[in-house]
């Protein structure tokens, strides 16, 4: 089965201050991969998913980007951090293309921007 | 496009009290629904999923959910609810494919069971 890093587990980082969070993914190949971020009261928020290599859709306008470089790698990124863009986030990883795949999910990364 | 609408952001039972936790969709297509669970300080993990075939679907530690389309609802319950139930739980929702179109996993926002002794 799929096995997911992510990293770090927690940061704290200013307002204005860039970000890069990191999710690599092992036991399975050419997965779909997401970014979620959890916030209380709102759930689960899908922010982007990718199908491959270079492949992204975003899916909420916002401060925040995101690449796959390689086949296992998912990369979460901002410029310049936001207040708002505090919260938990979740990197996930489906066997694809099938959609009735269950997702697997990452330890999450708590972000605080202050 | 998919939705998932979940009635209830608290729900409070006491313990050998039936659970029901109310999840709605919305989908244009044939639509997979999963119930997923959030134990305190652990991931996310699969609890059940529908796809097709049997609408009464069971999951792990008891747990079961019922696809209803006329209803447009996949409600989870379990008829005796344990202290170790105590849990945030999601419901979602991703459209059926065949033809290897991306899976988009919406979630609902989440509903946290706190069981009473």
């Amino acid at each position: 089965s799929q096995t997911i890093h992510q990293w770090p587990a927690t940061l704290v980082q200013p307002v204005g201050s860039p970000l890069s969070l990191e999710c690599t993914v092992e036991g399975t190949s050419n997965p779909n991969l997401y970014w979620y971020r959890q916030a209380a009261g709102r759930g689960l928020q899908l922010l982007f998913y990718s199908v491959g290599i270079g492949q992204i859709s975003s899916e909420v306008p916002q401060n925040l980007s995101a690449s796959r470089p390689q086949d296992r790698q998912f990369i979460l990124s901002s410029k310049k951090l936001l207040l708002s863009d505090s919260g938990f986030y979740l990197c996930a990883c489906q066997r694809g293309p099938a959609t009735n795949e269950k997702l697997f999910f990452g330890s999450g990364t708590q972000l605080s921007v202050l | 496009a998919q939705s998932v609408t979940q009635l209830g952001s608290h729900v409070s039972v006491s313990e050998g009290a039936l659970v029901l936790l109310r999840c709605n969709y919305s989908s244009s297509v044939p639509p997979y629904l999963f119930w997923y669970v959030q134990y305190p300080n652990q991931g996310l993990q699969l609890l059940l999923k529908y796809t097709t075939g049997a609408t009464l679907v069971k999951g792990i530690n008891g747990f079961e959910a019922e696809f209803k389309k006329s209803e447009t609802s996949f409600h989870l319950t379990k008829p005796s609810a344990h202290m170790s139930d105590a849990a945030e739980y999601f419901c979602a929702v991703s459209a059926s494919s065949y033809g290897g179109a991306t899976n988009k996993l919406i979630f609902g926002t989440g509903t946290l069971l706190a069981v009473q002794p």
